[in-house]
C-alpha cells in the first residue's frame, strides 16, 4: 500500500514552454502533498506544500507564479512549470502524506530537461 | 530551525565490509521523527526507517542497523557485510510534528556510498 505515481517520468521541453507534472496517490487519500526539486548530486529541497482544496504554501525563494501547484483532489496534485528555462532542468519529486503516521510516500520522480 | 548534517559526502568500501553512515540533527522540538532514505541511481527514494524521538531503542533489520542517541543528537546507520546493490545515495531526514500530514521533512545533503566488488 501507499503507492505514489508521477507522470511523466521524463520530459524534454523547449525554453519558454510550460510543462505539467502529475502526482497521484494510488491507494490512499493524501491530505497533503509535497513537491521537491533535486539538482544533480544535491539534496532534496522542498518547494511547496499543498493541501487538497486550498492554495499551496511555497518555501522561501520559490516563485509561485512560475511553479503552479494545483491539488484538486485527495489523490492528485499537479505542478506546472511555466515558461520553463534551462535552469529549471532538474529532478522533481512529489510525496504524499496521510495524517497518520507522519510519513511521506515518495513518487518516482520526473526528470525535466529544458532545451 | 531544523538542521540535518551528514558530514560524510562520499564513502567507498569493498564488498562485505561494514560501513556506518553518520547523521547529526538539530531541532528545538522535543517531539520529532527521524528517517533514513536510500536513493539508487534510478532516482526513486526508498524508505528505510522512521524513528520517533521517544524511542531510543536501536533497530536491526537484516544487514541494516540504526543507532539513535538523543544525548549526541545522532542517528547513525550501519550496513553490515555491504553488497554492490547497497551502492546509492543515503539521506537522513528530520520531521517535526505539527499537524501530522503537514510535517515538513528536512533532508541532509546525502552520502554517496559506493560498494566495489
Amino acid at each position: 500500500g501507499a503507492v505514489v505515481s508521477q507522470h511523466p517520468s521524463r520530459v524534454i521541453c523547449k525554453s519558454g514552454t510550460s510543462v505539467k507534472i502529475e502526482c497521484r496517490s494510488l491507494d490512499f487519500q493524501a491530505t497533503t502533498m509535497f513537491w521537491y526539486r533535486q539538482f544533480p548530486k544535491q539534496s532534496l529541497m522542498l518547494m511547496a506544500t499543498s493541501n487538497e482544496g486550498s492554495k499551496a504554501t511555497y518555501e522561501q525563494g520559490v516563485e509561485k507564479d512560475k511553479f503552479l501547484i494545483n491539488h484538486a483532489s485527495l489523490t492528485l496534485s499537479t505542478l506546472t512549470v511555466t515558461s520553463a528555462h534551462p535552469e529549471d532542468s532538474s529532478f522533481y519529486i512529489c510525496s504524499a502524506s496521510r495524517s497518520v503516521p507522519y510519513e511521506q510516500y515518495f513518487g518516482p520522480g520526473t526528470r525535466l530537461t529544458v532545451t | 530551525a531544523q538542521k540535518v548534517t551528514q558530514a560524510q559526502t562520499e564513502i567507498s568500501v569493498v564488498e562485505k565490509e561494514d560501513v556506518t553512515l553518520d547523521c547529526v540533527y538539530e531541532t528545538r522540538d522535543t517531539t520529532y521523527y527521524l528517517f533514513w532514505y536510500k536513493q539508487p541511481p534510478s532516482g526513486e527514494l526508498v524508505f528505510l526507517i522512521r524513528r520517533n524521538s521517544f524511542d531510543e531503542q536501536n533497530e536491526i533489520s537484516g544487514r541494516y542497523s540504526w543507532n539513535f542517541q538523543k544525548s549526541t543528537s545522532s542517528f547513525n546507520f550501519t550496513i553490515t557485510a555491504s553488497q554492490v546493490v547497497d551502492s546509492a545515495v543515503y539521506f537522513c531526514a528530520l520531521s517535526e510534528v505539527y499537524t501530522g500530514a503537514n510535517s515538513k521533512l528536512t533532508f541532509g545533503k546525502g552520502i554517496t556510498l559506493s560498494v566495489r566488488p
